[in-house]
């Protein structure tokens, strides 16, 4: 079975800094790209990043471009997401998600449970 | 970028009946659509995926239909479990976007 196993969020002040992690086990990782999908609350889904399965390539949105980084270790079958300069739109739950394929990011199935990133003074 | 629009965006129906959701793009997307259902207090789960193939599991009460512009999630005969918010996404143009949901209310 998939599962993909989030963490490092928190409360952060504007400015701030925040690196998230997600765990995965039950497919190989290194054969598929992974992406970032954060929901605000009482929001719709938005798509913040994805790479692909070497760590080659990655996408972002234009929102949270230069602002965040996302990388992979696919020794340790970890996705993360490397969060500076936060502000308060950035405020939502961060999902990882498997895409299906190796190089693209189109769909995402499935999702881990999601952590909470709140930037507030 | 391509905006989603959903239809309605509460939809009130009872078990047993049949739920029509729509999802309009500004621009084509051909049939790089996929839906997802979220319920309360849960991530995401994907539905569909290219318009109209189910994913793994899927029950076939669920289909989707449509292409270009204007798409269809159909739930032919709800059960109690599917009442949730409903998500369109299209992966035609980056950035991918989603709608803002239905939400499928008893």
């Amino acid at each position: 079975e998939v599962q993909l196993l989030e963490s490092g969020g928190g409360l952060v002040q504007p400015g701030g800094s925040l690196r998230l992690s997600c765990a995965a086990s039950g497919f190989s990782f290194s054969n598929y790209a992974m992406s970032w999908v954060r929901q605000a609350p009482g929001k719709g889904p938005e798509l913040v990043s994805g790479i692909s399965a070497s760590g080659g390539s990655a996408s972002y949105a234009e929102s949270v471009k230069g602002r965040f980084t996302i990388s992979r270790d696919n020794s340790k079958d970890t996705l993360y997401l490397q969060m500076n300069n936060l502000r308060a739109e950035d405020t939502a739950v961060y999902y990882c998600a498997k895409n299906p394929y190796s190089g693209s990011y189109y769909w995402f199935d499935p999702w881990g449970q999601g952590t909470l990133v709140t930037v507030s003074s | 970028d391509i905006v989603l629009t959903q239809s309605p965006a509460t939809l009130s129906l009872s078990p047993g009946e049949r739920a029509t959701l729509s999802c309009r793009a500004s621009q084509s997307v051909s049939i790089n659509l996929a839906w997802y259902q979220q319920k309360r207090g849960q991530a995401p789960r994907l539905l569909i995926y290219e318009a109209f193939n189910r994913a793994t599991g899927l029950p076939a009460r669920f289909s989707g239909s449509g292409s270009g512009t204007d798409f269809t999630l159909t739930i032919s005969s709800l059960e109690p479990e599917d009442f949730a918010v409903y998500y369109c996404q299209q992966r035609y143009n980056w950035p991918y976007t989603f709608g803002q949901g239905t939400k499928l209310e008893i």
